[in-house]
C-alpha cells in the first residue's frame, strides 16, 4: 500500500528564513509526485509536478526536488503570502490507469512578517 | 485557475436526507474525481469516472454514490446521510495521464 508521510506537521517562520519541508513516500514504482498548497476555505492549487529522481522544479521563492525516497520543498526567503498548507501527493504505476493519488497529511506553513 | 465550479460550497441537513453534491467543469476533460478531506486523514478519494458513465469506486465509497451522464458534470449522492459523512468534499479534474489534477474549492458540509 502506497504511504506518504510529510514533516514537520507545522513550521513557523519570519519572513525571509529559508527552510524545507519533506515528504517521504513508499510506492511500487513512481510515476509522479506533486506538491499542491492549500489556502483556508479552498481547494488544493497544483504547484509542481515531479517525475524522476533528481528532477527540480522552481517557481517563485519554491523549489521542489526529488529522490528516490522523498521529495523536498524548498522555501527561500519566504514572504506571509506564502502561509498556507503545502500537501504532496504521489501516483503510482497501479494507479497510472485512472490516476489515483495518495496525499499526504501537510504541512502547515506559517510566515510571520 | 481550472474552470471547476462546485455546489453548493455550504450546506447544513440532517441525519437520514438524501443529499446531492454537484460538480462542473469547462475544461472538457475525462477524469474527474471526488474526495473529502477530514481532519487526521487528509484526502481520501470516495469515486472517480473515466468518461460519461463511466465510475468506480474509490477507499472511501461505502454511503456514496455517483453519476456522469455528461462530461462536464459529476453527481455525488449521500442516499441517507449520517453525521460521520460530515465533512469537505472536494472535486478534481485530470485531462490526460501523468498530468495533474486540479482541485474546486469545494463544499462543506454539515450533517446535524
Amino acid at each position: 500500500e502506497d504511504q506518504v508521510t510529510q514533516s514537520p506537521e507545522a513550521l513557523r517562520l519570519q519572513e525571509g528564513e529559508s527552510s524545507s519541508l519533506n515528504c517521504s513516500y513508499t510506492v511500487s514504482g513512481l510515476r509522479g509526485l506533486f506538491w499542491y498548497r492549500q489556502d483556508p476555505g479552498k481547494g488544493p492549487e497544483f504547484l509542481f509536478t515531479l517525475y524522476s529522481a533528481g528532477e527540480e522544479k522552481e517557481k517563485e521563492r519554491l523549489k521542489a526536488t526529488l529522490t528516490k525516497k522523498e521529495s523536498f520543498l524548498h522555501i527561500t526567503a519566504p514572504k506571509p503570502e506564502d502561509s498556507a498548507t503545502y500537501l504532496c501527493a504521489v501516483l503510482d504505476a497501479g494507479g497510472t490507469s485512472y490516476g489515483k493519488l495518495t496525499f499526504g497529511q501537510g504541512t502547515i506553513l506559517t510566515v510571520h512578517p | 485557475d481550472a474552470g471547476i465550479t462546485q455546489s453548493p460550497r455550504h450546506k447544513v441537513t440532517e441525519t437520514g436526507t438524501p443529499v446531492t453534491l454537484r460538480c462542473h467543469q469547462t475544461e472538457n476533460h475525462r477524469y474527474m474525481y471526488w474526495y473529502r478531506q477530514d481532519p487526521g486523514h487528509g484526502l481520501r478519494l470516495i469515486h472517480y469516472s473515466y468518461g460519461v458513465k463511466d465510475t468506480d469506486k474509490g477507499e472511501v465509497s461505502d454511503g456514496y454514490s455517483v453519476s456522469r451522464s455528461k462530461t462536464e458534470d459529476f453527481l455525488l449522492t449521500l442516499e441517507s446521510a449520517t453525521s460521520s459523512q460530515t465533512s469537505v468534499y472536494f472535486c478534481a479534474i485530470r485531462d490526460r495521464e501523468y498530468q495533474p489534477q486540479h482541485f474546486g474549492d469545494g463544499t462543506r458540509l454539515s450533517i446535524l
